[in-house]
């Protein structure tokens, strides 16, 4: 079983749907939870960066992390076409050393 | 040009062949890491570099991969005798002392 799983989709909205994205993960150390876009061909770039558990929102983003059921959430409302992309969460432990582990993605479509 | 740069962005091999694959990471930046994405899956963990100094190669599939950074910027990433399962995106990323990762394009890499 791996560390981080992570719903592979592909999950198709239309344009304006609020969309849920999730993970779970199996290691308790983890504490630094972050949430990635990559586009077809490009890198991952970090779009949410949390610290243990509790929600963070950012414009149309929310991440949620639940430390006791070892279960993070990213909701994007009013999504837009733009928004297609694979969503990659990705978990770190504490402590000096940045070693991260990711999940498998999310390809999501938004279509208008 | 502010981001990570990675050369070349596509790498046809033959299988047996050596390559080299170079990252530019970010100026200023101490840590340099890195992943290989296989398709459809997150990026895995290959290795971790401090400056110079190779902290981290616990994610290396083989002894067939090396990577070095001998003036704590420019890193290479070298495969020799490359095999099919090899065929992946190398990517690459940079970040200052225990803050975000920066990730460029990546390498696409395919033997034949």
């Amino acid at each position: 079983q791996k560390e981080v799983e992570q719903d592979p989709g592909p999950l198709s909205v239309p344009e304006g749907a609020i969309v849920s994205l999730n993970c779970t993960y199996s290691n308790s150390a983890f504490q630094y939870f972050m949430w990635y876009r990559q586009y077809s061909r490009k890198g991952p770039e970090l779009l949410m960066y949390t610290y243990s558990s509790g929600n963070k929102e950012d414009g149309r983003f929310t991440a949620q992390v639940d430390k006791s059921s070892k279960y993070i959430s990213l909701f994007i409302r009013d999504s837009q076409p733009s928004d297609s992309a694979t969503y990659l969460c990705a978990m770190k432990e504490t402590g000096g050393y940045q070693k991260v582990t990711f999940g498998t993605g999310t390809k999501l479509q938004v279509i208008p | 040009g502010a981001g990570v740069s990675q050369s070349p962005r596509y790498k046809v091999a033959k299988r047996g062949q050596d390559v080299a694959l170079r990252c530019d990471p970010i100026s200023g930046h101490v840590s340099l890491f890195w992943y290989q994405q296989a398709l459809g899956q997150g990026p895995e963990f290959l290795t971790y570099f401090q400056n110079e100094a190779q902290l981290d190669k616990s994610g290396l599939p083989s002894d067939r991969f090396f990577a070095e950074r001998p003036e704590g910027s420019v890193s290479t990433l070298k495969i020799q005798r490359t095999q099919q399962e090899d065929s992946a995106v190398y990517l690459c990323a940079s970040s200052r002392q225990q803050e975000t990762q920066y990730f460029g394009p990546g390498t696409r890499l395919l033997v034949l």
